[in-house]
């Protein structure tokens, strides 16, 4: 499987934008980028996807570079709430059944 | 729209006993998850499946088993439970984006 680095922890301001890295520099042409979040005592959610541009929802935007070897979660605004383990992982095509969480990033949100 | 739900949220369990935990996804998902969380770690996968009648393991599954009969249904039985099962469960559904359910605490004890 396809291998995610991302930083153990990073801290971030109230209100401010915050970005998360993400390295996969083996990913393949087939496999799209998925970031979980899992806030305490709770279980994963879904984040946002994408496979080669650039993608906004309500939640987070996320940035593809050019050669998909790494990306960037983009939180626009911190809110405590925001405050959680940020998961990286790379997917097979929309029908694969891969799923394989790493270790995260633990995102700390400072008032 | 209940999602995928998980049953029970605790329980505590003797060595040696067994239990079945319960998870029924209703957006008709081919695809089911089960992984463990030990605290402070990651999720590790216990057991997958792509469809209604096929299972496969995960990167943890001894002292597992599951089935799956039906698409909404995807038990995971622990048979002679261990204290090192004391762990959270969480039980996920996809097709592209995976939902969780909110898991299930077991202690064994």
């Amino acid at each position: 499987d396809a291998k995610t680095t991302q930083p153990n922890s990073m801290e971030s301001n109230e209100e401010e934008p915050v970005h998360l890295p993400c390295n996969h520099s083996t990913i393949s042409g087939t496999d799209y980028i998925h970031w979980y979040r899992q806030l305490p005592s709770q279980g994963p959610e879904y984040v946002i996807h994408g496979l080669t541009s650039n993608v906004n929802n309500r939640m987070a935007s996320l940035a593809i570079a050019e050669d998909r070897k790494s990306s960037t979660l983009i939180l626009h605004r911190a809110t405590l709430r925001d405050a959680a383990v940020y998961y990286c992982i790379l997917r097979g095509s929309a029908g694969s059944y891969q799923l394989t969480f790493g270790k995260g990033t633990k995102l700390s949100v400072i008032p | 729209n209940a999602g995928v739900t998980q049953t029970p949220k605790f329980r505590i369990l003797k060595i040696g006993q067994s239990m079945t935990l319960q998870c029924t996804q209703d957006m008709n998902h081919n695809y089911m998850y089960w992984y463990r969380q030990d605290p402070g770690m990651g999720l590790k996968l216990i057991y997958y499946s792509v469809g209604a009648g096929i299972t496969d393991k995960g990167e943890v599954p001894n002292g597992y088993n599951v089935s799956r009969s039906t698409t909404e249904d995807f038990p995971l039985r622990l048979e002679l439970a261990a204290p090192s099962q004391t762990s959270v469960y969480f039980c996920a559904s996809s097709y592209s984006e995976a939902f969780f359910g909110q898991g299930t605490r077991l202690t064994v004890v």
